[in-house]
């Protein structure tokens, strides 16, 4: 079973550039989270897709982060511009059902730099 | 809301048993979960408590005390490959049930 996908591995920006990160689920998988992990901290969730719905975005900064997800499969997380803080590596994580043992998947995430 | 607290750092001898605490503030919750993540790597699952009490999974196991407001990992046998961070996570009582990491403890294992 092939496993989340994500690209690009790394990225190196500008503060103020935009930047989008792309996420391709385990097959099957209706829940598609993008969680953000600063060095040295544990992954804060910033949003999560139910099939193609947002089911919460509470955390995601609205006025420069966005994210979508068409067809109820692949997704993409954008920052547009981004600030010095937004340095951190960020994940895409899929499960099957949100019930159980809520069990998520990672991508190898994407690791930003913002110079 | 929801808080976790880990230990930051915790070292071991191969062969040896480890215990990771995880302690929370929550105005309630589904499960505990645990995820480890070598540097640089994905998170992976490794085990969930719905319950209080111990569960088993080969050399891991993971204990809950709702109670107490406490969770444990348990690692037996450590090996130098077990050198990694572990997280605890809390499943919220949200419509959405998201996931709540701690802030992760740094596992290392020395010959």
């Amino acid at each position: 079973e092939a496993g989340v996908a994500q690209s690009p591995r790394y990225k190196i920006i500008e503060k103020r550039q935009s930047v989008a990160f792309w996420c391709n689920p385990i097959s099957g998988h209706a829940t598609l989270y993008w969680y953000q992990q600063i060095l040295g901290q544990g992954p804060k969730l910033l949003i999560q897709f139910q099939n193609n719905g947002v089911v919460d975005d509470s955390q995601l900064p609205k006025d420069r982060f966005s994210a979508e997800r068409l067809k109820g499969v692949d997704s993409t997380l954008k920052i547009q511009p981004a600030k010095l803080e937004d340095s951190a590596v960020y994940l895409c994580a899929s499960s099957f059902v949100t019930s159980g043992r809520q069990e998520q998947f990672f991508g190898p995430g994407t690791r930003l730099t913002v110079l | 809301g929801q808080s976790l607290e880990q230990p930051s750092e915790v070292t071991a001898v191969e062969g040896a048993i480890v215990q990771i605490n995880c302690t929370y503030q929550t105005s309630g919750f589904y499960g505990l979960s645990w995820y480890q993540q070598h540097d640089g790597g994905a998170p992976t699952f490794l085990s969930y408590n719905a319950l209080d009490g111990l569960e088993e999974t080969g050399r891991f196991s993971s204990f809950l005390s709702r109670s107490d407001s406490y969770g444990y990992l348990l690692l037996q046998e450590l090996q130098m490959k077990d050198s990694a961070s572990y997280f605890c996570a809390v499943r919220d009582r949200s419509n959405t049930g998201k996931l709540i990491f701690g802030q992760g403890t740094t596992l290392q294992v020395k010959p």
